[in-house]
């Protein structure tokens, strides 16, 4: 298995905190991305990493940013939690252009 | 419309059968194609990837990319019942950004 590793694993967050979420990988694979995972939307690209201190946003990246200083680590922020970004979050990770993407365990994030 | 569109199922077969799942992408220019398997509660795990038209095997598995029709499908042989999950299409589009864009997935019951 791919060493990617997620955290927190779970999390309960309230209205306006906000929350960061941490991937690390030991693969150093190049691309990294943040996807949300919510019934009746499937996956849903926040944002992506192609190196180091590069990214880019994906279809629903607002209230979110990020952040990599380094090669094996993939920050994702939310501002200012939300009752909608209650979902599971993954992060994904590929080593090169057009081949196969590994999944971190995911976080499910729970804001009341 | 979604780029990547498969039905959402249930598809339920039984168990030794043939299981045949199926998805419909946009992008004409799109290169490479990959199908997950996602149990309940878990991240999702490659099964299989194709990268060229006809078909590909590995054990009870076979992806069929058809490339001009701009389908692929997952066949998987002689279902078990520990097949009973939902199953992930995802695409890789032209275009330089080499994100993976998934569909909302299958979900497969193999019943006894």
């Amino acid at each position: 298995d791919a060493g990617i590793t997620q955290s927190p694993r779970h999390k309960v967050t309230e209205t306006g905190t906000p929350v960061t979420l941490r991937c690390h990988q030991t693969e150093n694979h190049r691309y990294m991305y943040w996807y949300r995972q919510d019934p009746g939307h499937g996956l849903r690209l926040i944002h992506y990493s192609y190196g180091v201190k590069d990214t880019d946003k994906g279809e629903v990246s607002d209230g979110y940013s990020v952040s990599r200083s380094k090669t094996e680590d993939f920050l994702l922020t939310l501002e200012s939690a939300t009752s909608s970004q209650t979902s599971v979050y993954f992060c994904v990770t590929g080593p090169s252009m057009n081949t196969e993407a590994f999944f971190g365990q995911g976080t499910r994030l729970t804001v009341v | 419309q979604k780029e990547v569109e498969q039905n959402s199922g249930p598809l339920s077969v039984p168990e030794g059968a043939i299981a045949s799942l199926n998805c419909t992408y946009s992008d004409r220019g799109s290169q490479s194609f990959f199908w997950y398997r996602q149990y309940s509660g878990k991240s999702p795990e490659l099964i299989m990837f194709i990268y060229s038209n006809g078909d590909k095997e590995d054990g009870r598995f076979t992806a069929q990319l058809n490339k001009a029709s701009q389908y692929v499908s997952l066949l998987i042989r002689d279902s078990q019942p520990s097949d009973s999950a939902t199953y992930l299409c995802a695409v890789i589009r032209s275009g330089g950004s080499y994100i993976p864009t998934f569909g909302r997935g299958t979900s497969l019951i193999v019943h006894p």
